[in-house]
């Protein structure tokens, strides 16, 4: 079984659009993170939720917005998609919150924006 | 300056070979460290925690000076499957932010 699974794998879509990306974690955590790593590969934080509370929200355009419907669940979904939102987005979840939480990252989602 | 700063390399060493990578963090209230591995096109998984006593698992050592703001990751005896990214981590307490350094690619040959 999958731990942390993200949907789509794969998403290419034109400048403008709206897409979601959604992930799922059974490893039983509270705290539920997105990351963006881009082109140079340098992976960094953009939202973290802990029981589906909004814990960390980094310098992040408001065009993302997470969202929590349960602390197994956190989706990112994109408005007006800029050729810059291209990059690979990474969910992750760890069972606490702070300190030396290790962090389980799903597979990806590779978004390519025309 | 970067917060988790790393030799991108690429360090090309051959099999057997003994390979150590440094990583510096800028912020003395860090409480947590980490070695993390990402293969091409795959999500980073943990290799290892970083101790402040040093610490070893198999061929892998890490060892953290925290005077230095320093942390490093020591391969021994490479193999081919070792050929990776390895990114240094570190984790500020009470922020649950953990910043990852650029990483350092490595690539065995044999």
């Amino acid at each position: 079984d999958t731990a942390v699974s993200q949907t789509p794998k794969y998403l290419v879509t034109q400048m403008g659009n709206d897409k979601s990306i959604k992930c799922e974690q059974n490893l039983g955590h509270d705290t539920m993170y997105w990351y963006k790593q881009d082109s140079k590969k340098f992976l960094k934080i953009m939202f973290s939720y802990n029981n589906k509370e909004l814990i960390i929200n980094e310098t992040v355009p408001n065009r993302f917005s997470p969202k929590s419907p349960d602390k197994a669940h956190l989706n990112l979904h994109i408005n007006s998609l800029e050729l810059g939102d291209s990059a690979v987005y990474f969910c992750a979840s760890s069972s606490g919150f702070g300190g030396p939480n290790i962090q389980y990252f799903g597979a990806g989602t590779r978004l390519s924006v025309l | 300056r970067k917060e988790v700063e790393q030799d991108p390399g690429p360090f090309n060493v051959p099999e057997g070979a003994t390979v150590a990578f440094n990583c510096t963090y800028s912020n003395s209230a860090s409480q947590s460290f980490f070695w993390y591995r990402q293969d091409c096109r795959k999500e980073p998984k943990l290799l290892m925690s970083v101790y402040s006593s040093g610490n070893e698992d198999g061929r892998f050592t890490a060892q953290l000076n925290r005077a230095s703001q320093y942390i490093s990751l020591l391969i021994r005896d490479s193999k081919l499957s070792d050929s990776a990214t390895y990114l240094c981590v570190v984790n500020s307490y009470n922020t649950d932010k953990l910043i990852f350094g650029t990483g350092t690619r490595l690539q065995v040959f044999p």
